[in-house]
């Protein structure tokens, strides 16, 4: 397995309170994605990086916001966590563009619940 | 937009029995891949299809990529414990916007 840490893995809060989501690689992967974990979903994208400073929005995005100034660290953060945020939440790292040229990684996982 | 359907939702076999799940996309995709999920794990990239019509195997596992490549599945042959957990196909539209699009996993029980 690819080098991604998440933390923290498990995280109760309280509605309204700012949360920030850290991942770590040691890959030297490009490109970084942030999906939440929900059962009958699946998993979703949120936002990812295509490069430091470079982030996009995935299809679950309103609600959280990212950052990416090295390579290797890839933030998520929730600025005013809602009970409909309590998920599992995944980082993950690939060589191209949205695994068009070959698969995803994936960390550990950081399981959020808000309250 | 572009949806991946994937079913079925939970499926239970007796050990030794076969499985198959499958994957239909709303639209074209230029690749398909395959993950699994072990129970408290995170997923772990299987298999990529790229061809139409392509058929690949990973000594029991089967993994074929529609003509249409709107669709693929995943069998199974023989089932052991060991392939407990959930299955996941994540397809890319052909667009050049495309992004990998997760379907909603199919999660296998098996019965020793």
């Amino acid at each position: 397995d690819a080098g991604i840490t998440q933390s923290p893995r498990h995280k109760v809060t309280e509605t309204g309170t700012p949360v920030t989501l850290r991942c770590h690689q040691t890959e030297n992967h490009r490109y970084m994605y942030w999906y939440r974990q929900d059962p009958g979903h699946g998993l979703r994208l949120i936002h990812y990086s295509y490069g430091v400073k470079d982030t996009d929005k995935g299809e679950v995005s309103d609600g959280y916001s990212v950052s990416r100034s090295k390579t290797e660290d890839f933030l998520l953060t929730l600025e005013s966590a809602t009970s409909s945020q309590t998920s599992v939440y995944f980082c993950a790292t690939g060589t191209g563009l949205h695994a068009n040229t070959g698969e995803l990684f994936f960390g550990e996982g950081s399981r959020l619940t808000v309250l | 937009g572009q949806q991946v359907m994937q079913i079925p939702q939970y499926q239970h076999v007796q050990e030794g029995e076969d499985f198959t799940t499958y994957c239909n996309s709303s639209t074209t995709l230029s690749n398909i891949q395959w993950y699994k999920q072990r129970p408290g794990g995170h997923p772990v990239f299987l298999i990529q299809l790229v061809k139409s019509g392509e058929v690949k195997k990973q000594k029991r596992l089967t993994f074929q990529f529609g003509e249409a490549k709107k669709n693929s599945s995943l069998h199974i042959t023989a089932t052991q414990t060991t392939d407990v957990g959930t299955y996941f196909c994540a397809g890319i539209g052909s667009s050049n916007t495309g992004k990998l699009i997760f379907g909603q996993g199919t999660t296998l029980q098996v019965k020793p």
